[in-house]
């Protein structure tokens, strides 16, 4: 079974600030990872996906994400957002052998302040 | 690109009546379905797979009479929450992949707000 933990239920921050997401993750068995946004009454996007190779994984709208296998953890950040950035951000994961069967985390909302 | 959409966005029944939500793939076929329920400031829970042609597949705790879910085409699910009671209110979410495995984009529709009263 898989599960995925976002340390901070809400992050505030200022504009033009950097930020981190935190994510960590348990699994039996090998997991893809990815980070999605939802922004206010709206359904979920993709920001960024980790897959295989370079650990560190570039999305968009600015925001990157490293997976660190050692320690189980697919932290996002950006080093500098924008009031539009303010969304609630969940981190995922799903297994190589259901690959689209998604676990995801309890969310982090993000409210950026001007 | 590719698109799931649903429909109706928001609806709002009756406790004791059924709803239908449906779940189209646009421009691509969909063999396999997620069904998934966010309740306001939750995260997703996944309630079923669904999977064209057979039938659907629950996850642990979810009703499969009460969430009916059929897979009629490779670009249409539809979810049926029978018997509405209000603590079914709630954003359902489906989502579906252009393909096998996560290489392939996995798309989710724009979610359909479920308010029983």
């Amino acid at each position: 079974a898989q599960s995925v933990t976002q340390l901070d239920s809400q992050v505030p921050v200022f504009e033009e600030a950097p930020v981190e997401l935190r994510c960590n993750y348990s699994s039996s068995v090998s997991v893809y990872l990815f980070w999605y946004v939802q922004y206010p009454n709206q359904g979920l996007q993709l920001l960024l996906k980790y897959l295989s190779g370079s650990t560190l994984v570039k999305g968009i709208n600015g925001f990157e994400a490293e997976f660190n296998k050692s320690q189980t953890s697919f932290h996002l950040r950006k080093p500098s957002v924008h009031i539009s950035d303010t969304a609630e951000y969940f981190c995922a994961v799903t297994p190589y052998s259901s690959a689209s069967k998604i676990i995801f985390g309890s969310g982090t909302r993000l409210s950026i302040r001007p | 690109g590719a698109v799931v959409s649903q429909h109706p966005s928001r609806v709002i029944c009756k406790s004791g009546t059924s709803v239908k939500i449906e779940c189209r793939s646009l421009d691509f076929q969909a063999t396999t379905m997620f069904w998934y329920r966010q309740f306001p400031k939750q995260s997703l829970m996944l309630m079923a797979t669904s999977n064209e042609g057979s039938k659907a597949t629950y996850e642990q705790g979810v009703e499969k009479d009460k969430f009916l879910i059929n897979h009629a085409s490779l670009t249409l699910s539809t979810l049926t929450v029978t018997s509405a009671h209000p603590e079914d209110s709630s954003f359902y979410i489906c989502s579906a992949s252009d393909g096998q495995g996560a290489r392939n984009t996995i798309y989710f529709g724009e979610g359909s707000w479920l308010t029983v009263v």
